[in-house]
């Protein structure tokens, strides 16, 4: 079945520092990928909407120039959160889509999420 | 803009007894989705219902989607400490299977033995 492989699944750095979460889908081909974001006892919002080859589309409230998004394959995008502080500390997750339904399913599979937390 | 509110937020319940969640949508829905997760960790797909009135099951738990398509319950026969965690509704945000989903704020569910 489709597989979602993000990574790290944990992070921990200092203030300050930047992190790239890298999301990769392993056995198709998603034209579009999305990133959210957790916080605890909270449901997941999403964040941007990632398209192979062009910029990613960003909710309101989420600021570009801190979470960046690169989708340089059909396979990898991948969110960099700069200058990272402690209320950039959430549990980030990201799903990947092809435009119709995997495995008869969904049309959308989750990586496994990773958590984030600046010293 | 749509939003999707479910409830119970929270419940606890016996080992062994019934329970539903509901996830009540603003607009009519495209495609709604059950999700169950442990906090900090990923989704598990559980099921997808898009035509009004389908229902579907697996195991020990149903789902089904009003006519209106504006409303759908998670219903979990006979719990089991194993059903325990956030039980998460989504939506499509827009037609077209483009995977683009906005969530409920989730239902968190313990089962006591």
């Amino acid at each position: 079945g489709a597989v979602v492989s993000q990574h790290p699944s944990r992070v921990i750095c200092k203030s300050g520092t930047s992190v790239k979460i890298e999301c990769r889908s392993l056995d198709f081909q998603a034209t579009t990928m999305f990133w959210y974001r957790q916080f605890p006892k909270q449901s997941l919002m999403l964040m941007a909407t990632s398209n192979e080859g062009s910029k990613a589309t960003y909710e309101q409230g989420v600021e570009k120039d801190k979470f960046l998004i690169n989708h340089a394959s059909l396979t990898l995008s991948t969110l960099t959160v700069t200058s990272a502080h402690p209320e950039d500390s959430s549990f980030y997750i990201c799903s990947a889509a092809t435009g119709f339904l995997i495995d008869g399913n969904q049309p959308q599979h989750f990586g496994d999420g990773t958590r984030l937390s600046i010293l | 803009s749509q939003e999707l509110e479910q409830s119970p937020q929270s419940l606890i319940v016996q080992e062994g007894k019934n329970l539903t969640i509901n996830c009540t949508s603003s607009k009519t829905l495209y495609g709604l989705y059950w999700y169950k997760q442990k906090y900090g960790e990923g989704l598990i797909f559980l099921m997808m219902l898009q035509k009004g009135g389908e229902e579907k099951s697996h195991e020990k738990i149903t789902a089904k989607l009003d006519e209106k398509k504006q409303q759908s319950s998670l219903h979990i026969t006979a719990s089991q400490p194993s059903h325990a965690g956030i039980y998460l509704c989504g939506a499509d945000a827009s037609s077209g299977n483009t995977g683009k989903l906005i969530f409920g704020q989730g239902t968190t569910l313990q089962v006591k033995p």
